[in-house]
């Protein structure tokens, strides 16, 4: 069974910085991996799937398939990045309404 | 563009009792997908729909049911309701089943369950 792991539930930064969150799999086949966040008041939305390679808002994530990671980064970090941020793990084909999620990284972008 | 949307948004059941979830799903929509969240945790997966039949579903027991009509709208629906169902139930829709496609989550039922 596949497994996604999110080991910071709670992040803090100030404005300007870097920001990393980390997210580890499990999964024996080759998996699709997505972030999505949930800003204050607003429902839970996509941010960015590495199918697509492509940067959201400042964000980014590489794959890191020898390493099972997906972490999200961004180079400089804005009070508007504050949210609760999941990565989620699809296993393909014809599963892919069928995430498997972590349990959230709560990030805090200080002024 | 109409977004997914979620009937009731809050509900107090009793244990034992029987509840049913709605959902319209995004204009256009043919997938939906519904996830269950207990508090601190991440969604996790109870079933998916796809043109009216059950494409897939997750560790839930049968007293954890679905329909989806010809509209695309969904239902879920939960018998003997047990303390641990309280949780944020969310409903998500997609373009197709087979496809990346992004899923569009509406707001939620939250459901407490005495």
């Amino acid at each position: 069974a596949q497994r996604v792991t999110q080991p910071e539930k709670l992040l803090s930064v100030f404005k300007g910085a870097p920001v990393e969150l980390k997210c580890n799999y499990s999964y024996s086949g080759s998996p699709e991996l997505f972030w999505y966040v949930q800003y204050s008041r607003q429902r839970l939305q996509l941010l960015l799937r590495h199918i697509s390679r492509e940067s959201i808002k400042g964000f980014t994530a590489d794959l890191n398939k020898g390493e099972t990671s997906f972490h999200l980064k961004k180079p400089f970090a804005q009070e508007e990045d504050s949210a609760m941020y999941y990565c989620a793990l699809s296993r393909g084909g014809t599963s892919y309404g069928k995430l498997t999620f972590g349990q959230g990284t709560i990030l805090t972008v200080h002024p | 563009e109409t977004g997914v949307t979620q009937s009731p948004t809050h509900l107090i059941k009793t244990r034992g009792q029987q509840v049913t979830l709605r959902c319209s799903s995004q204009s256009g929509h043919n997938t939906v997908s519904w996830y269950q969240q207990a508090l601190g945790q991440g969604p996790q997966f109870i079933f998916q729909y796809y043109r009216e039949e059950e494409n897939g579903r997750g560790n839930f027991p049968p007293r954890f049911s679905g329909l989806q009509f010809p509209n695309y709208s969904s239902e879920l629906n939960v018998n003997a309701l047990e303390l641990d169902d309280s949780a944020l139930y969310l409903c998500a829709s997609s373009l197709t089943a087979g496809q990346a496609g992004e899923l569009f989550f509406g707001e939620g039922s939250r459901l407490t369950v005495l």
